[in-house]
């Protein structure tokens, strides 16, 4: 049972444009939702996360939008840049209280940025 | 540390052995997780220490799959009689999470261990 999904493997954006990844899930019991980067022979590394108390989180080029009766959320790139052509996966988990914190990932979306 | 260590790099060996894989989470992270990626996959999890006691083993796939972390910081992953499919690479990570903290729990991942099993 996938409750994170990403279904979109990759995506290819030529430099300066927006890039938009998305992320679909099935547990309504999540509190956060976070996206993770990850390039080649290192570990994901974190980028921007929101409540889901919230529709917007913004943090430079990047923004997570939510919507919650959709149970979807998407990060935007803008503008794309060649240094954010990476492996993205989206995380959620529930709050951050002893028992129910730890991270349930997407399969992730190989995001591509043209020259 | 700086950051998650994790060793080693990569690790090859055969079917049937015993394999140890090591985490050195960041100073001062209570929490730490062990994950799973399997290629092509997002990180799958296995389980999750607060402090010295596994707080969640849920992900642990079967019996020949053990964690430890004696004394609240290094931890080490078991895996005995290893398979074919055991191969994968197995990502540590800590957080600073603190029992009844708002906010998302951020989770800082090592590099990994890359585990072929021949």
């Amino acid at each position: 049972d996938q409750q994170v999904k990403q279904n979109s493997p990759s995506l290819s954006v030529q430099e300066g444009r927006i890039s938009i990844l998305n992320c679909d899930y099935t547990n309504s019991m999540f509190d956060y939702f976070l996206w993770y980067k990850k390039y080649p022979a290192e570990g994901p590394t974190f980028l921007i996360s929101i409540s889901s108390i919230k529709d917007k989180n913004e943090d430079g080029r990047f923004t997570v939008f939510l919507n919650k009766s959709a149970k979807h959320l998407s990060l935007h790139i803008v503008p794309s840049q060649p240094g954010d052509s990476a492996v993205y996966f989206c995380a959620a988990s529930g709050e951050a209280n002893f028992g129910n914190e730890k991270l349930t990932f997407g399969t992730g979306t190989r995001l591509t940025i043209i020259p | 540390g700086a950051g998650v260590s994790q060793t080693p790099s990569n690790k090859v060996t055969e079917k049937g052995k015993y394999v140890e894989l090591r985490c050195d989470p960041i100073s001062g992270h209570t929490a730490l997780y062990w994950y799973r990626q399997s290629l092509g996959q997002g990180p799958e999890f296995l389980i999750y220490f607060q402090g010295t006691g596994a707080a969640d083993d849920s992900g642990l796939p079967n019996d020949r799959f053990f964690a430890v972390r004696p004394e609240g910081s290094v931890s080490t992953l078991k895996i005995q009689r290893t398979e074919r499919g055991d191969s994968a690479v197995y990502l540590c990570a800590s957080s600073l999470n603190r029992q009844g903290a708002s906010g998302a729990n951020v989770l800082t991942f090592g590099a990994g261990s890359r585990l072929t099993v021949l």
